[in-house]
């Protein structure tokens, strides 16, 4: 089984810009995670998204906003970027049975100038 | 409350010697424990994980050692490598959600 694929690997954006972020979870994983990593913040949850529904959400701003389409594959969003975001941005997926195991990608590095 | 506490944040451990990482949790409303393992450049890789009904994992050389009354948790890596070198992260949610809160992460160092 393919694991969870990101594209892309690496961003390079200006500040204000906006950003989006692609994952497709492993075939038959119905829920998809997003987190962001920092060396000051560590893993941060961003959000969870199950059947194209949010279903929880992080402490972030609106700037950060996701969507799942029917096909389980999700995106992230994040408009007028901050020097800030700069991140590694994990996306995971998981059979979405309560506590199921959540496998990651490699990430997409994103970096903010 | 919804904070998981990692310590040590670094660790160097000599070939074949025992790796000791903690974690701490407020929240009991937690009861799933994994435990994740990083490489440079890549995605946290889950490695171990425990719930709360269990005081002990044994998977190879990692095993989770679990206390429900402290709240507290471990990861002991026997017979450490140098190919364990690695960022390990525990994490914790409550079973009814995907969401994994963190701790701040253990770089283990192994030498020869």
């Amino acid at each position: 089984k393919a694991g969870v694929t990101q594209t892309p690997r690496y961003l390079i954006k200006t500040r204000g810009q906006q950003v989006t972020l692609s994952c497709s979870p492993i075939s038959g994983h119905r829920s998809v995670s997003w987190y962001q990593q920092t060396p000051g913040q560590g893993l941060q949850f961003l959000f969870e998204y199950f059947s194209e529904t949010q279903r929880n959400k992080g402490n972030f701003p609106g700037r950060f906003s996701g969507r799942q389409f029917s096909n389980s594959r999700s995106e992230m969003n994040v408009s007028t970027l901050e020097l800030g975001d700069s991140a590694l941005y994990l996306c995971a997926s998981s059979l979405a049975m309560t506590g199921s195991e959540q496998f990651f990608g490699p990430g997409t590095r994103l970096t903010v100038l | 409350q919804q904070q998981v506490k990692q310590s040590p944040q670094s660790l160097i451990v000599q070939k074949g010697g025992i790796s000791i990482i903690n974690c701490a949790y407020e929240n009991t409303a937690f009861d799933y424990f994994p435990w994740y393992q990083q490489f440079p450049g890549k995605g946290p890789a889950l490695l171990i994980a425990i719930r709360p009904d269990v005081s002990e994992k044994k998977e190879g050389r990692f095993t989770i050692s679990f206390n429900k009354s402290a709240k507290q948790f471990s990861l002991h890596i026997m017979d450490s490598q140098p190919g364990d070198s690695a960022t390990y992260f525990c994490a914790a949610s409550p079973s009814i959600s995907d969401k994994l809160i963190f701790g701040t992460g253990t770089r283990l160092q192994v030498f020869p």
